[in-house]
């Protein structure tokens, strides 16, 4: 069974530019989550999908961050402009809901210069 | 909301030691519980869950029970090896809405 993929694995910005991550869930699962993760920190989520419609993005801050997930498929993450404390990994996951867990890609990680 | 506590780190253990990393939590209704590992340059993956109370969960001589009653998931291994070394994430599963809420994670280091 493939993974999740994600890419970029790596990018480097200067701020106020703009980026854009992709993500490709594990076939069949309906959640898709995008989360954030400082160095030394835990995970931190940004939204969750079910299929194309939004559960949660009460931490997404809206006025920079995007994030879309078009047939209930595969996600992308948008964040334009950047600023400096955006610097981090970027970390996608998938599940088929229930009493399962979340699968995670290897993340991007983004470092704002 | 829903929160996940964490001993602080990081923890140093020679190697065979006994390992035991606090978790807490605070959730409404009942949640999963599971802790994930990330070795290092690697991606999350899960260690072990359980996904009611009283259930232990358990993968590669780690264990962790579900106590509803002290709202605990203590991560235990009765001899640690260098492999070991990663860092530790406890997490809650909301099992209505699958909000995965992530612990602080705590640093492992064994020494040989």
């Amino acid at each position: 069974e493939a993974g999740v993929a994600q890419s970029p694995r790596y990018k480097i910005i200067e701020k106020r530019q703009s980026v854009a991550f992709w993500c490709n869930p594990i076939s069949g699962h309906a959640t898709l989550y995008w989360y954030q993760q400082i160095l030394g920190q835990g995970p931190k989520l940004l939204i969750q999908f079910q299929n194309n419609g939004v559960v949660d993005d009460s931490q997404l801050p809206k006025d920079r961050f995007s994030a879309e997930r078009l047939k209930g498929v595969d996600s992308t993450l948008k964040i334009q402009p950047a600023k400096l404390e955006d610097s981090a990994v970027y970390l996608c996951a998938s599940s088929s809901g229930g009493f399962t867990e979340a699968f995670f890609g290897q993340g991007t990680r983004l470092t704002v210069v | 909301g829903n929160s996940v506590t964490q001993m602080e780190g990081p923890v140093t253990l020679s190697e065979e030691a006994f390992l035991t990393i606090n978790c807490t939590y605070t959730a409404t209704g009942y949640p999963s519980l599971f802790w994930y590992v990330q070795y290092p340059g690697e991606g999350l993956q899960l260690l072990l869950k359980a996904t009611k109370a009283d259930d232990k969960g358990s993968n590669k001589g780690f264990e962790a029970t579900y106590r509803k009653e002290t709202t605990s998931f203590h991560l235990e291994k009765g001899s640690v090896q260098v492999s070991d070394s990663a860092v530790y994430f406890c997490a809650l599963g909301d099992n209505y809405g699958q909000n995965f809420v992530f612990g602080p994670g705590t640093r492992l280091s064994v020494l040989p």
